[in-house]
């Protein structure tokens, strides 16, 4: 049963703390995407990759946020120092480019609390 | 910029009743696909059903299907036979069929509710 894998699942920690999550992608996906969840915003881009490479990360915070693939089977997003604000849901995606509809598959999600 | 509008934040149904969930969308684009997620307590984001624009018919799985209007934008989601596992948030979205667009842009949400 392929699926997205996330981890933590839940995250609490203080104000100026460095947060990482992670994701793994299902197994031969080519793209992964980043997604926050807030009651305010929605559901909202952050990033996203394509054979590793970032094709586009213009929703997120550029001075605190960044996400990385350093291999095909781990995606990281780090948030350093994090901020009350960040508190959301972040979900993890992957799909599989050559398909036609191209679906997103989504991960269980990280929700981060930073007090 | 698309966006993605859903116009009903709460809708509640009666075990074994139909409900439809409304959505519409803004493009200029003329290619591109539409999808409905559940999102049931649990938090998992989980694709209910997917629409090609090109495509006419209207796409089915099991107890949903869809309503695709191209011309009004619109992209209703129809629940038969409602169930209490079906209490869950909806989610529209729309993904653009242009290379190095793969991003979902979604609507804000409806919850539904499923009374017995």
């Amino acid at each position: 049963d392929a699926r997205v894998t996330q981890t933590p699942r839940h995250k609490v920690t203080e104000m100026g703390q460095e947060v990482t999550m992670r994701c793994q992608p299902i197994l031969g996906h080519n793209t992964v995407f980043w997604y926050r969840q807030t009651m305010m915003q929605g559901l909202e881009l952050l990033a996203y990759f394509r054979n590793r490479a970032p094709l586009d990360d213009s929703g997120m915070p550029k001075d605190r946020f960044s996400a990385e693939m350093p291999d095909a089977t781990l995606a990281t997003l780090k948030i350093q120092p994090s901020e009350p604000r960040d508190s959301a849901v972040y979900f993890c995606a992957s799909g599989l480019e050559r398909l036609i509809l191209h679906e997103q598959y989504f991960g269980p999600g990280t929700r981060l609390t930073v007090t | 910029a698309q966006t993605v509008t859903q116009s009903q934040p709460e809708m509640s149904v009666q075990e074994a009743e139909t409900v439809t969930l409304s959505c519409t969308y803004d493009t200029s684009e003329s290619d591109y696909y539409l999808f409905w997620y559940k999102q049931p307590p649990s938090r998992q984001m989980i694709l209910v059903i997917r629409q090609e624009a090109y495509k006419q018919q209207n796409a089915t799985e099991n107890r949903f299907s869809v309503n695709f209007q191209k011309a009004a934008k619109s992209f209703s989601l129809k629940i038969s036979d409602s169930q209490l596992g079906d209490a869950a948030m909806y989610f529209c979205a729309y993904r653009s069929s242009q290379g190095g667009s793969e991003k979902l842009v979604f609507g804000k949400g409806t919850k539904l509710t499923v009374n017995p």
